[in-house]
């Protein structure tokens, strides 16, 4: 089991760049999840995917974030363009199941990035 | 959702019990209570999850009281890696879980 996989580790990048984040899920979850902690907010839920669909975007800060899932192996957050306030640890996390739900979220380890 | 209450921080002694408690007054019947922990800035880490009875795993065992208004999580005999943060969580309406600020677990020698 490789667990969630997230690319890049690390992100470093001058303000006003794309950025682009990366997830695999667990094969055969059909939950994901995106999160962002800072020091500041601890760990918020930006989005949600179940079956590929989103299903709550409301932690997304605003219009310059978005996420995708194409295929149930595959999920992306952009962010366009980007601002050092971005800078943040952002966490993906998968599960089996929806509402709820006794199935755990299992997290990768994060991609830390920091725009300058 | 039901939001948790937990201690800032606590410290326990290497080899000792570490008992973690948490209030959640305001669950439903079908909430689940979850607890994670995060070591660095590591992912959070699922360590046991309960609905109504005790649970118990090969980390730790989840005690849940009756009215299931509170829990405690205890972690029989804490070692030194077990310092982290830990988070009792309720799981929402939705499937998603939303993070409070945890309890600080030091664990001294």
């Amino acid at each position: 089991d490789a667990g969630v996989i997230q690319s890049p580790r690390h992100e470093v990048t001058e303000m006003g760049q794309e950025v682009t984040l990366r997830c695999k899920p667990i094969s055969g979850h059909n939950s994901l999840f995106w999160y962002r902690q800072t020091m500041m907010r601890g760990l918020e839920l930006l989005i949600y995917f179940n079956n590929n669909v989103p299903i709550d975007d409301s932690g997304m800060p605003e219009d310059r974030f978005s996420a995708k899932m194409p295929n149930a192996s595959f999920s992306t957050l952009k962010i366009q363009p980007s601002e050092p306030r971005d800078s943040a640890v952002y966490f993906c996390a998968s599960s089996l199941g929806r509402q709820g739900s006794g199935s755990p979220l299992h997290f990768g380890n994060g991609t830390r990035l920091t725009v300058t | 959702d039901a939001k948790t209450t937990q201690p800032p921080s606590m410290d326990c002694a290497e080899g000792r019990a570490a008992n973690l408690p948490c209030n959640h007054s305001t669950i439903s019947g079908n909430e689940y209570v979850y607890w994670y922990r995060q070591i660095h800035s590591q992912g959070p880490q699922y360590i046991i999850h309960g609905l109504k009875n005790n649970e118990t795993n090969e980390m730790a065992s989840l005690i849940i009281t009756e009215d299931r208004k509170s829990s405690t999580l205890i972690l029989p005999h804490a070692t030194l890696r077990d310092t982290a943060v830990y988070y009792c969580i309720v799981r929402g309406s939705q499937g998603n879980l939303i993070f409070g600020k945890g309890t600080k677990l030091s664990v001294k020698p």
